[in-house]
């Protein structure tokens, strides 16, 4: 079974450039969120989509936004990018938006995003 | 709000012995944790989960943790380690009625032959 999977592995951008990152979930789940890893630190929460809508949003500029198509698949879109921006984004699947046993997160490999 | 804190940021041990990875908690609620792992170039693996059943938490790879709730502790251990435990270890908290993982700054283990 395929788990998550982004697109694409690896991107260089520059400062003030536009990026847009790609999640598909597991097949049959229906909630993605995004998280950011910053090198040296945990992954810190951006956002969570589920059944299309936003459910919930980090600590994040508005740079930051995401979508959420209707076969689930997922995009992360930063804005006038920053150095700072240099990150591993990790996408993770839900089989629903709740909170019930066995509705745990799966991850993807990420996508590690370098801006010069 | 939801936090974690990892208290060693790195973890050298020699194959075969035991294996103590130190977390503690901070909670307005009854949380839910979780260890997860992270390999080079690697997603994120759920290696064990607590959610108010057992204390103690018996997960993938000879990995258990024990949730202690007077200490605000939840810390990894495995009795034998073994070379392919080299990674980065993530201890992260939920709160119960939530949807956002809260993931402490991770600690990276070494394991020498």
């Amino acid at each position: 079974d395929a788990g998550v999977t982004q697109s694409p592995t690896h991107l260089i951008k520059t400062r003030g450039q536009h990026v847009t990152l790609r999640c598909s979930p597991i097949s049959g789940h229906k909630s993605v969120s995004w998280y950011q890893q910053v090198l040296g630190q945990g992954p810190q929460f951006i956002f969570q989509y589920y059944e299309k809508e936003e459910r919930g949003r980090g600590n994040f500029p508005d740079r930051f936004s995401a979508r959420q198509f209707p076969n689930y698949s997922s995009e992360l879109n930063v804005n006038a990018l920053l150095l700072g921006d240099s990150a591993l984004y990790l996408c993770a699947s839900r089989l629903t938006g709740g909170h019930r046993e066995g509705n745990e997160q799966f991850f993807g490999p990420g996508t590690r995003l370098t801006v010069l | 709000a939801q936090s974690v804190t990892q208290l060693d940021s790195h973890v050298s041990v020699s194959e075969g012995t035991p294996v103590l990875l130190r977390c503690n908690y901070s909670s307005s609620y009854s949380p839910s944790l979780f260890w997860y792992v992270q390999h080079p170039n690697k997603g994120l693996q759920l290696l064990l989960k607590y959610t108010s059943a057992a204390t103690l938490v018996k997960g993938i790879n000879g990995f258990e943790a024990e949730f202690k709730k007077s200490e605000t502790s939840f810390h990894l251990t495995k009795p034998s380690a073994h070379m392919s435990d080299a990674a980065e270890y993530f201890c992260v908290v939920r709160k119960v009625d939530d949807y956002k993982l809260s993931f402490g700054a991770g600690t990276t283990v070494t394991v020498r032959a």
